[in-house]
């Protein structure tokens, strides 16, 4: 079945600093990809999505790419802040729009000042 | 916009007992709604679908007779965990997806399940 899989974490890094987040996925047919962020103490929140191919999302200085050919969706912020601390899910949902997302299993983020 | 609320925020109750988990949008209509369970550092775990009016549609290896989910109203769901045991302890979340055509969905802060 489909599935989503994180780099693990924590990933602990100082203000400034640049942001990597892998994220491969295994799917049939061509999903759309998304990342969520869980603020503590909050629900999560859409961050990004992309819906096909080469596509880029992008929010609040947060990057993903669609990659067919390695299914990746990394994501990536070029200078982190202290707060982007949180937890971030990669996750992916099937063509036949069910709606139902298939998560991976979050990173944790912990940006030092 | 697009705020889903949940009740309560963390409840503790004995075992055997019942509990009744409240999902709200309160700013959009749903027509669909997904809970989802989440162990301590680890995915969320889709549960079930719930569709207003109908019955929910239940994820494999899921007890649909223990979690008890009704979806009365465009705008409520409820998760009631019946016959609770401490394995149920856990982080449940709802999300709501509104009738528009995005298919995106919005998430409750999630409620804190404890069963001593």
């Amino acid at each position: 079945g489909d599935s989503v899989t994180q780099m693990e974490g924590p990933v602990t890094l100082s203000e400034e600093a640049f942001l990597t987040i892998n994220c491969t996925y295994t799917a049939t047919g061509y999903p759309s990809l998304f990342w969520y962020v869980q603020y503590p103490g909050e629900g999560l929140q859409l961050l990004l999505k992309a819906t096909k191919a080469d596509d880029k999302g992008s929010n609040k200085g947060f990057e993903a790419t669609y990659r067919k050919e390695t299914t990746s969706f990394h994501l990536e912020k070029g200078s982190v802040q202290v707060s982007d601390s949180a937890v971030y899910f990669c996750a992916l949902s099937d063509r036949g729009n069910t709606g139902k997302l298939i998560f991976g299993q979050g990173t944790t983020l912990q940006v030092k000042p | 916009g697009a705020v889903v609320s949940q009740h309560p925020s963390r409840v503790i109750c004995k075992s055997g007992t019942s509990v009744k988990i409240e999902c709200r949008s309160l700013d959009f209509q749903a027509t669909t709604m997904f809970w989802y369970r989440q162990f301590p550092k680890q995915s969320l775990m889709l549960m079930a679908t719930s569709n207003e009016g109908s019955k929910a549609t239940y994820e494999q290896g899921v007890e649909k007779d223990k979690f008890l989910i009704n979806h009365a109203s465009l705008t409520l769901s409820t998760l009631t965990v019946t016959s609770a045991h401490p394995e149920d302890s856990s982080f449940y979340i709802c999300s709501a997806q509104s009738s528009g055509s995005t298919y995106e969905q919005y998430f409750g802060p999630g409620t804190r399940l404890t069963v001593t």
